[in-house]
């Protein structure tokens, strides 16, 4: 059972905005702050945010993480055909002591 | 570059133990957590153990306690990470990571599949 939470899927238009979220609680997200990763089918994660809301070096600009109380957030805008993948929030979860993840969502241009 | 390159694919029957290993290489292997993370067909991703930069410390998920062992071999940058009991809801892609803050580096996976 996934410890953050997902919406399963989300569908936008090609060169429309998508906002993908992640809710967990005080002892992760909203203390802890998530990371973003995503993945292709047939293909390791890959990081695309950092706990901070950093992008690694290579990632688009077009991509920006935020955090809202126990809710992060990761916007992506100028949809393109290559975004459509799975996306996964990550957390260290101070309670139990884990890390946890999100149960992914799977995006969708259209 | 920096990558993790994980062993080949494994079938094992029920109740056996696998072993799976994982090389860094391209940065400084000591200076970095390790994690394991797995992932069932069709379903997300699972974290399993963490072990620390001098693998001194090692930290289980406690669904995974008793049965699960991840070593460090820092001579050959490896870390290795040993499952028991087998069963088939074991059958799963297992990936190792380097962790600075985030999951920032991730192995090429190695598929275990677990037949009864």
């Amino acid at each position: 059972q996934a410890g953050l939470t997902q919406p399963p899927s989300v569908s936008k238009g090609l060169r429309q905005t998508a906002t993908l979220t992640c809710t967990g609680n005080s002892n992760n997200v909203g203390n802890e702050g998530a990371a973003w990763l995503k993945q292709h089918q047939g293909h390791p994660p890959k990081l695309l945010s950092d706990r901070n809301n950093n992008r690694p070096s290579g990632i688009s600009e077009r991509l920006s993480a935020s955090r809202s109380g126990n809710t992060a957030s990761l916007t992506i805008t100028e949809l393109q055909p290559e975004d459509e993948a799975d996306y996964y929030c990550s957390a260290w979860d101070s309670s139990l002591p884990a890390w946890v993840f999100g149960g992914g969502t799977k995006l969708t241009v259209l | 570059q920096v990558q993790l390159v994980q062993s080949g694919a494994e079938v094992k029957k029920s109740g056996a133990s696998v072993k799976v290993s994982c090389k860094a290489s391209g940065y400084s292997f000591t200076n970095y957590y390790m994690h394991w993370m797995r992932q069932a067909p069709g379903q997300g991703l699972e974290w399993m153990a963490m072990s620390s930069p001098s693998g001194d410390s090692k930290h289980y998920a406690q669904k995974f306690q008793g049965r699960v062992t991840m070593t460090r071999d820092t001579s050959t940058s490896t870390v290795y990470m040993e499952l028991s009991s087998l069963r088939s809801e074991d059958t799963a892609m297992y990936y190792c990571a380097r962790e600075s803050g985030a999951f920032d580096v991730w192995g090429q996976g190695t598929m275990v599949i677990v037949s009864s």
